[in-house]
């Protein structure tokens, strides 16, 4: 069962729009289109983002969005504000030995 | 509104025994999944088990597998963890969640903190 791989960290200035990667293998990101994003500001509760590669649930900003190629999910967010700065994971789901659920290592969302 | 709350986490020593409840509020907890979650201090979210409506599947991290086990009393709204042979690694904040369409997790807790520390 081995997590996702994120990049540690991104940036950007506000107004610009950034993009978080994350890469899994044919077992689960390539397989399934059950990949999530959750967003956890510090010393709270993550919250999701996005659900089913690019689907957004009700109250999220259509400034986020997702996609998936291959075996790399990536979430976009566009025009940054401030407010975005936060850790980001991402997450999905596999049947590989046994059903479970994987998340990404996290990224550092740093608004300049 | 849609609420879970944990409860049940403390310091316990190495090799000892925990139970962390989770109540659910503002929805009809007994039609949806549930996963249990974990955050070690300053690092990253770590899936630890889910438990099906009904308690038909039962799915482990293999970090916790045989030793963690998942539970549910829908008649009481209630989520359980029942955490033994506890090691210092399993040290971290411990989140429930909400299963949104068996493959997310789209309510969350704010956590319990359990400390395993001789």
């Amino acid at each position: 069962q081995s997590a996702l791989t994120q990049p540690a960290s991104v940036s950007g200035s506000p107004g610009q729009s950034i993009t978080i990667s994350c890469t899994g293998t044919s077992s689960d990101i390539g397989d399934y289109k059950f990949v999530s994003w959750y967003q956890q500001h510090p010393g709270k509760a993550p919250k999701l983002m996005i659900y089913d590669v690019s689907k957004r649930p009700s109250g999220v900003s259509n400034r986020f969005s997702g996609s998936k190629s291959g075996n790399t999910a990536s979430l976009t967010i566009s025009g940054l504000q401030a407010e975005d700065e936060a850790d980001y994971y991402c997450n999905s789901y596999t049947t590989s030995s046994t059903p479970h659920w994987v998340f990404g290592g996290g990224t550092k969302l740093t608004v300049l | 509104q849609v609420q879970l709350v944990e409860s049940g986490g403390g310091v316990v020593q190495p090799g000892g025994s925990l139970r962390l409840s989770c109540a659910a509020s503002g929805f009809t907890f007994r039609n949806y999944g549930a996963h249990w979650v974990r955050q070690a201090p300053g690092k990253g979210l770590e899936w630890v088990a889910f438990i099906r409506y009904d308690e038909s599947d039962k799915y482990y991290a293999d970090s916790v597998k045989g030793r963690f086990i998942i539970s549910r009393d829908n008649s009481k709204n209630m989520l359980f963890l029942q955490m033994n042979s506890l090691r210092p690694e399993d040290t971290a904040v411990y989140y429930c969640a909400k299963n949104l369409a068996y493959y997310y997790l789209d309510v969350w807790g704010k956590g319990t903190t359990v400390t395993v520390s001789s």
